[in-house]
């Protein structure tokens, strides 16, 4: 069984378009992350929910709209997709508001063209 | 905010030596301090972690050590293995309510059989 589970893993798109990025976790956590790795390998935060609330939301811009329908659920919907935005994608998530350590997800790699 | 930095970018060592990766953090308040693995294709893992009540944790061939005065901490990886080859992370976090991983910028480990 996934732990942590990503769809799509892979996701070529154009400039301007709308995407979405799906995770999953059968952990039983309570809180999820979204990280971003850019080319240079780079780990960056960018947003936490707990129990369905958002708790971090670090400077991104906002066409990126995290959505948690429930604590095992955490979404990324990208609006007018631009070049930068091609990265890695990572889910992750973790018991007691991050007190224990994260399980990532295998990770979305985003091609914009 | 908590910045970490880590050396060496690279890293490349005979099957059989020893490793070391150094980090460094700025915020004093950090207290837990994970390191991850990442194989290619792979999100990262967590092969070890130190709380800062603890200087030094080992896990058979792993052992990390952490200076809270100076505020560094290092990954020391023994016997090193080809399947050791990766790229390794280090993150620091302190608890204000949740907690925040932090990460350095990564190094890439090559053991060479």
């Amino acid at each position: 069984d996934t732990a942590v589970s990503q769809t799509p893993k892979y996701l070529v798109t154009q400039m301007g378009n709308d995407k979405s990025i799906k995770c999953e976790q059968n952990l039983g956590h309570d809180t999820m992350y979204w990280y971003k790795q850019d080319s240079k390998k780079f780990l960056k935060i960018m947003f936490s929910y707990n129990n369905k609330e958002l708790i971090i939301n670090e400077t991104v811009p906002n066409r990126f709209s995290p959505k948690s329908p429930d604590k095992a659920h955490l979404n990324l919907h990208i609006n007018s997709l631009e070049l930068g935005d091609s990265a890695v994608y990572f889910c992750a998530s973790s018991p007691d508001r991050g007190r224990a350590g994260y399980t990532f997800g295998s990770g979305t790699r985003l091609t914009v063209v | 905010g908590e910045n970490v930095e880590q050396h060496p970018s690279t890293l490349s060592v005979q099957e059989g030596d020893s490793a070391v990766i150094k980090c460094t953090y700025s915020d004093s308040a950090s207290n837990y301090f994970p390191w991850y693995k990442q194989e290619l294709g792979k999100g990262p893992q967590l092969i070890i972690d130190i709380r800062s009540n603890v200087g030094e944790k080992k896990d058979q061939r792993i052992a990390v050590t952490l200076n809270k005065t100076a505020k560094h901490f290092s990954l020391h990886i023994t016997e090193t293995q080809p399947e050791d080859s990766a790229v390794y992370f280090c993150a620091a976090s302190g608890y204000t309510g949740f907690q925040k991983l932090v990460f350095g910028t990564g190094t890439r480990l090559l053991v060479s059989p």
